[in-house]
């Protein structure tokens, strides 16, 4: 089945723990995101990569990492978490020149 | 980033209506897509637009790509109850940029 899984789908963590949220898509896409959703936000755009070892920020980087050494993963890191990085997160991917992203079921991060 | 104007923020309506929901941009998209999410999942994509004027149905979804190129609309027709959700518009003018509105939730009553 063509998915995008992403683990863990929930999280509860402290300030200043660096963390690591997965993200895996199984369609061959060069193409890979990342968005949080708060309310009343909708979602907006943390980092995106076009192809493996190319990455670039979107709309809401700052405290965030990625990194992307093969192309069916697309990890997201928090070096030091805050609170206000407490949020719904989800990892899309798409085809080349296409915009049409397919979205993982999402993680659910705490940040006490 | 470009902001997006979606209304209504949320509408209760009966089962049978018709309901319809728009987005609005400051700046031209060449992109138009309508995604629903339901609790607890990720968005899933309605219906992507690729062209100005363009109208694209889905079943009992219906969208346009707005002329101007600055908004869209998303009709859903002869609502059932598991139309319940949250619906986004996103916008996109170059590839792996989308902007998102803040989203409609529908709420579907018997």
């Amino acid at each position: 089945e063509a998915q995008v899984t992403q683990n863990p789908r929930y999280l509860i963590t402290v300030t200043g723990k660096k963390l690591t949220v997965t993200c895996s898509q199984n369609m061959n896409h060069e193409y890979m995101s990342w968005y949080r959703q708060d309310p009343g936000l909708g979602l907006r755009q943390i980092y995106y990569s076009m192809n493996v070892e190319v990455t670039d920020k979107g709309d809401v980087p700052e405290g965030y990492k990625v990194s992307r050494k093969e192309k069916r993963n697309f990890p997201l890191i928090l070096e030091s978490p805050s609170p206000n990085q407490t949020s719904l997160y989800f990892c899309a991917s798409s085809p080349p020149h296409y915009n049409e992203q397919f979205f993982g079921p999402g993680t659910r991060l705490t940040v006490l | 980033g470009q902001q997006l104007n979606q209304s209504p923020q949320s509408m209760f309506i009966q089962e049978g209506e018709d309901v319809s929901m728009n987005c609005t941009s400051s700046s031209i998209f060449n992109t138009w897509l309508w995604y629903k999410q339901d609790p607890g999942e990720g968005p899933v994509l309605l219906i992507a637009l690729y062209k100005a004027g363009e109208l694209t149905s889905n079943g009992r979804l219906t969208a346009q790509f707005g002329i101007t190129r600055k908004d869209s609309f998303l009709n859903i027709s002869a609502s059932i109850p598991s139309d319940v959700g949250i619906y986004f518009c996103a916008g996109s003018d170059s590839w792996g940029k989308l902007q998102f509105g803040a989203g409609t939730q529908v709420v579907v009553t018997p």
